[in-house]
C-alpha cells in the first residue's frame, strides 16, 4: 500500500530557532518527492518538487533533502518566522500506474507553530 | 496572474440537500484536480481533468459525486444528496501538466447537518 507518514504531528518552537520535518514514503514506483505549506483555511502551497535523482533542493529558507534509497525526505526550516506557523505537507508522486497517470499520496501534515 | 478561484468559500446545508462547488483555474492550464481534505488529513484525490476528458475518476463516489468541466476551463464539483460525512473542505488545484506544481485554491469548507 502506497503510503507517507510524517514526524512529528505537531512541533512548536521559538522565533528564531531551526527545526527539521520528516516524512517516509513507502511508494512504488517513485517518481518525485513534494513539500507543500498550508496556512489555516487556505490551500496548499508548494515548497520544493524533487525528482527521484535530486538529493536537495533549496527554496529561500526552506531546504528539502531527498533520499530514495532509505526513502526518507525532510524539510529543515532556518532562523524560523512567525509567518512559517502552518501545516507542512509530504507528497509521494508515483510514476505512470495502470491509467497512465501520475498518482500523488499526500501526507497528513506537520502543524509546526512558531511562537514570539 | 490571478490563482485559482474557488466559490463559494464556504455552505453549510442540511443533509440530503444538493450542493455544487466551482473552480475557475489558472489561465492556460490544462490540468484540473478536485481534491477533498478531512480535518487534520492530507487532501485526497476525487476527479483529475486533462481539458474537458476526466482522466482518473477512480476516486470519486459516482452514487452521489458529479463533475463537468465544459469547454475545457471551469469545473463544478457536485453532491447530491449530501451525507454528514461529506463534511470537508474541497481543494480544487490546477497545472501546466500533470507532472508539473499543482497550484491549489482555498477551497470550499462544506458543513453538511
Amino acid at each position: 500500500k502506497n503510503q507517507v507518514e510524517q514526524s512529528p504531528q505537531s512541533l512548536i518552537i521559538l522565533e528564531g530557532k531551526n527545526c527539521t520535518l520528516q516524512c517516509n514514503y513507502t511508494v512504488s514506483p517513485f517518481s518525485n518527492l513534494r513539500w507543500y505549506k498550508q496556512d489555516t483555511g487556505r490551500g496548499p502551497v508548494s515548497l520544493t518538487i524533487m525528482t527521484f535523482s535530486e538529493n536537495t533542493k533549496s527554496n529561500g529558507r526552506y531546504t528539502a533533502t531527498l533520499d530514495a534509497d532509505t526513502k526518507q525526505s525532510s524539510l529543515h526550516i532556518t532562523a524560523s518566522q512567525l509567518s512559517d506557523s502552518a501545516s507542512y505537507i509530504c507528497v509521494a508522486g508515483l510514476s505512470r500506474s495502470n491509467f497512465g497517470n501520475e498518482k500523488l499520496t499526500f501526507g497528513t501534515g506537520t502543524r509546526l507553530t512558531i511562537i514570539p | 496572474e490571478a490563482g485559482v478561484v474557488q466559490s463559494p468559500r464556504y455552505k453549510i446545508i442540511e443533509k440530503k440537500q444538493p450542493v455544487a462547488f466551482w473552480c475557475n483555474p489558472i489561465s492556460g492550464h490544462n490540468t484540473l484536480y478536485w481534491y477533498l481534505q478531512n480535518l487534520g488529513q492530507g487532501p485526497e484525490l476525487l476527479i483529475r481533468y486533462e481539458n474537458e476528458e476526466a482522466v482518473d475518476d477512480s476516486q470519486l463516489p459516482k452514487d452521489r459525486f458529479s463533475a463537468e468541466r465544459l469547454k475545457g476551463v471551469d469545473s463544478t464539483l457536485k453532491i447530491q444528496p449530501a451525507e454528514l460525512g461529506d463534511s470537508a473542505v474541497y481543494l480544487c488545484a490546477s497545472s501546466p501538466g500533470q507532472y508539473n506544481e499543482q497550484f491549489f485554491g482555498p477551497g470550499t469548507r462544506l458543513t453538511v447537518l
